[in-house]
């Protein structure tokens, strides 16, 4: 298996503009994350799925942040408009069965930096 | 809720001695507890896990936890590192009835030759 494979790795993007960060899951696995990591935060949980139907979104920050799941092999983290203040890197994480001890195998992540 | 510390932001060692990462949990019921290894420029990656039974766990690299559930801790331990050991490491923590994991804010390990 490939991994987790998320695209683009680096976006670079001006304040206002539309960004869409896009995540392929592991085949088979049920669950599936979005984190976001910043050096003053650290990995905070925005958003995660089960079965593509999203189970808790309390960490999206803002309305201009949106996930959706349309099948089970493909994911997209939206913000619209972006800000300087969104700039991190945001990291796709899928599992077989969510945290229960099992782990996450995460993708190489999407650095983003909105000027 | 479920919360994880990590005292350490950054620890510095040399080559072939020994280090420890802390980190201290808080939660109201068990828990599944976690260690994750992240390289420059990449995605977390599990270092090792502690779901139930014996209390020491081991990685394949020469790290190893110990579960302490009295003192809601899971250090990790390596008796000498290498070079190849700078990472930032981050404990996790999973309640055994969520399905979501829990980072601390992670521990810079840089080792020096």
């Amino acid at each position: 298996d490939a991994g987790v494979i998320q695209s683009p790795r680096h976006e670079v993007t001006e304040m206002g503009q539309e960004v869409t960060l896009r995540c392929k899951p592991i085949s088979g696995h049920d669950y599936l994350f979005w984190y976001r990591q910043t050096m003053m935060r650290g990995l905070e949980l925005l958003i995660y799925f089960n079965n593509n139907v999203p189970i808790d979104d309390s960490g999206m920050p803002e309305d201009r942040f949106s996930a959706k799941m349309p099948n089970a092999s493909f994911s997209t983290l939206k913000i619209q408009p972006s800000e300087p203040r969104d700039s991190a890197v945001y990291f796709c994480a899928s599992s077989p069965a969510g945290g229960q001890g099992q782990g996450y195998t995460f993708g190489s992540g999407t650095r983003l930096t909105v000027v | 809720a479920q919360s994880v510390t990590q005292l350490d932001s950054q620890v510095p060692v040399f080559e072939e001695a020994p280090v420890e990462l802390r980190c201290n949990y808080s939660s109201s019921v068990s828990v599944y507890l976690f260690w994750y290894v992240q390289y420059p420029n990449q995605g977390l990656q599990l270092l090792l896990k502690y779901l139930s039974g014996s209390t020491l766990v081991e990685s394949i690299n020469g790290f190893e936890a110990e579960f302490n559930k009295s003192q809601t801790s899971f250090h990790l331990r390596k008796p000498s590192v290498h070079i190849s050991d700078t990472a930032e490491y981050f404990c996790a923590v999973s309640e055994w009835n969520t399905d979501k994991l829990i980072f601390g804010t992670g521990t810079r390990l840089q080792v020096f030759p």
